[in-house]
């Protein structure tokens, strides 16, 4: 597989609950960037990664929210004490530097 | 700040009609310019780029061209099909920046 995956593709949770997500870039990318796309909206962008350094961050991202990429390669995004308005569709996206984004198919969180 | 409008939806044209979806911005430096394009249930994928003022980018017989004096990148094609049914998205990377910043999006419907 040469694209951007990421898991799960679909998550319902519980107001208050902690969810993470997962994606795995494509191989040789060593950017890596997670959006935030609501319902008749564009994505939003909310932090990014060269290799594994978190260069950064949205302020869109409150600290209820932390993303790491360990080793540089596939990256988790973090959601603690979830609510409501977190539901949305959690997108991520890997490129070469100065190289157009890939994007996955996204995680789509639902909260209730 | 940099901010991307696009024209509201949903489009709704026959087989075969010309087509423009109008896209404006306003950014910092030199932005380079993308329309990507999500298929129902799919990702988003990258249509076509322009990195200066002048450029046409081109794809699967879409253009589109970016204008310096208007801030403007309307994407266009000829001779529509059933199978472009999509949202189109306008998107742009400010100059020295590393994040896309999204318009809201606009949805293609093409009819027999």
């Amino acid at each position: 597989d040469t694209g951007v995956s990421q898991n799960p593709r679909h998550k319902i949770t519980k107001r208050g609950q902690n969810v993470t997500f997962r994606c795995d870039p494509i191989s040789e990318h060593n950017r890596l960037y997670w959006y935030r796309q609501t319902l008749g909206q564009g994505p939003e962008f909310l932090t990014y990664f060269q290799n594994e350094a978190q260069l950064e961050k949205s302020r869109l991202l409150s600290d209820r929210f932390s993303a790491e990429r360990p080793k540089g390669s596939f990256s988790t995004l973090e959601i603690q004490r979830t609510e409501q308005g977190d539901s949305a569709m959690y997108l991520c996206a890997s490129s070469l530097e100065g190289g157009p984004a890939f994007f996955g198919q996204g995680t789509r969180l639902t909260v209730v | 700040g940099n901010s991307v409008t696009q024209m509201e939806g949903p489009v709704t044209l026959s087989e075969e009609a010309f087509l423009t979806i109008n896209c404006t911005y306003t950014a910092t430096g030199y932005p380079s310019l993308f329309w990507y394009v999500q298929y129902p249930g799919e990702g988003l994928q990258l249509l076509l780029k322009a990195t200066k003022a002048d450029d046409k980018g081109s794809n699967k017989g879409f253009e589109a061209t970016y204008r310096k004096e208007t801030t403007s990148f309307h994407l266009e094609k000829g001779s529509v099909q059933v199978s472009d049914s999509a949202v189109y998205f306008c998107a742009l990377i400010g100059g020295g920046g590393n994040k896309l910043t999204f318009g809201t999006g606009t949805q293609l419907k093409v009819e027999l």
